[in-house]
């Protein structure tokens, strides 16, 4: 049973370029959540969403920041026209139906923004 | 300040030795969880506790919650060089939304 699933695991962009970062839950799991992690910081939530619907995206960035999660295919975190203060490591988790307090952390994506 | 806020920020110790962090936060919960994580990867969940309990085991961890004083702490018994690693409490705030708030984690470092 594999795990949560996040591509690219490294991705570097120039200023200004769009990023997206894909994100594949655990299988049967119905709820995606994105956090964000700046250098020697704890995680930061950004979306949380079910199939087809956001649920909270209170810690997304008003601009810029998209995330969605399709009924078929991985949830996309999208980010449009980055800055280099976008950089940092991005990480998905899932966790099944009616479900969410143990979330399971995919191994991330680290954004790098020349 | 963050709601979850680990300390020590880094923490040195032998193989074999014990190792405590502590984690303190500001709102009511229904539950709080301990994750870890090693350098440069995802995060590990270790253990759940809820607002109802006050003591929880899984193998060599030991974990305690103080809802009237809004701390935790994780104890790892008999530390190994594996163990190395960042540790976060996470909790979720009270609410049913999902997500966790994390705090800035404690840098274990078990010297073999």
């Amino acid at each position: 049973n594999a795990g949560v699933m996040q591509n690219p695991r490294h991705l570097v962009r120039r200023r200004g370029q769009e990023a997206r970062l894909r994100c594949s839950p655990m299988k049967g799991h119905s709820h995606v959540y994105w956090y964000r992690q700046l250098p020697e910081e704890g995680l930061k939530f950004m979306v949380y969403l079910q199939k087809e619907n956001i649920i909270d995206e209170s810690g997304m960035p008003k601009e810029r920041f998209s995330a969605e999660f399709p009924k078929e295919g991985p949830s996309i975190l999208r980010i449009q026209q980055v800055v280099r203060g976008d950089s940092a490591a991005y990480f998905c988790a899932s966790s099944p139906p009616s479900q969410h307090e143990t979330q399971y952390f995919g191994p991330g994506t680290r954004l790098l923004v020349l | 300040s963050q709601q979850g806020e680990e300390d020590p920020q880094a923490l040195s110790i032998q193989e074999g030795e014990n190792a405590t962090m502590n984690c303190s936060y500001k709102t009511s919960i229904n539950n709080l969880q301990w994750y870890r994580q090693n350098s440069g990867r995802g995060l590990v969940h270790l253990i759940l506790i809820r607002s109802n309990e006050r003591e929880k085991h899984s193998g060599r961890l030991r974990v305690t919650l103080d809802t009237s004083k809004k701390s935790s702490s994780l104890l790892i018994t008999a530390s190994r060089a594996a163990d190395t690693a960042s540790y976060f409490c996470a909790t979720d705030a009270g609410g049913s939304q999902g997500n966790l708030i994390f705090g800035k984690g404690t840098k274990l470092s078990v010297k073999p």
